[in-house]
């Protein structure tokens, strides 16, 4: 069945540098979802990307969907804090149009 | 703001009861959802609806069953449970294709 895997599985870094957490999917999507989880809180939605090679940003959050449809990926410039927790894509594709969601990056920033 | 509620943000319960969690969205949404998070697995679709007394599978809906009486409230059922079922619950709802707002989540562990 369609899967949607994400890496890496967790992220360690100093306040400030920069992070990138990559989402693939074994069938093309028609589109892409991602969430953020803070720590003991719930997924809450951050975007949605439809087009093929779409960028869309979000302050320092940059997030791109791949030419073929198959890939995603969310970048975050300067990394604070309040960046800390859980980002989860999800994708809608594959023969039955669900949302399969990937496994999620956890980032853990340092001060 | 869309909101959904969850009863109850933690439980414990022994192995072999009848264990419920409730669901309840504020907005008149059509589709709702129940979802398992574990380390490493990201979230797992157990069982959704589109309307009232309507349910299907999802990927993981063994020892699972779901109840929709009313549009606003979606429950999950865990007939027998069982140690392999301590996870965290979360229930979401949304309209239409619209991404997913989440309830906050039950931590369910069975002893």
């Amino acid at each position: 069945g369609q899967q949607v895997m994400q890496i890496p599985q967790y992220q360690h870094v100093q306040e400030g540098e920069d992070f990138t957490t990559y989402c693939n999917s074994s069938t093309t999507l028609s589109n892409i979802q991602w969430y953020k989880q803070r720590p003991g809180g719930h997924p809450v939605f951050l975007i949605q990307l439809v087009k093929s090679g779409e960028v869309k940003k979000q302050k320092r959050l940059t997030f791109q969907f791949g030419e073929a449809k198959k890939n995603s990926s969310l970048h975050i410039t300067a990394t604070q804090t309040t960046d800390v927790g859980t980002y989860f894509c999800a994708g809608r594709g594959g023969a039955t149009n669900k949302l399969i969601f990937g496994t999620g990056t956890l980032l853990a920033v340092q001060p | 703001d869309v909101k959904v509620t969850q009863s109850s943000r933690y439980l414990v319960k022994r192995t072999g009861e009848k264990v419920f969690l409730e669901c309840v969205q504020d907005m008149d949404h059509e589709n709702m959802f129940w979802y398992r998070q574990d380390p490493g697995l990201g979230l797992r679709l157990i069982y959704f609806s589109y309307d009232v007394k309507m349910k299907e599978k999802g990927d993981i809906p063994e020892g699972y069953s779901v109840s929709r009486e009313k549009k606003e409230r979606f429950s999950l059922i865990l007939e027998s449970a069982s140690t392999n079922q301590t996870s965290m619950y979360l229930c979401a709802s949304r309209p239409g294709p619209a991404p997913y707002t989440f309830g906050s989540g039950t931590r369910l562990t069975v002893v």
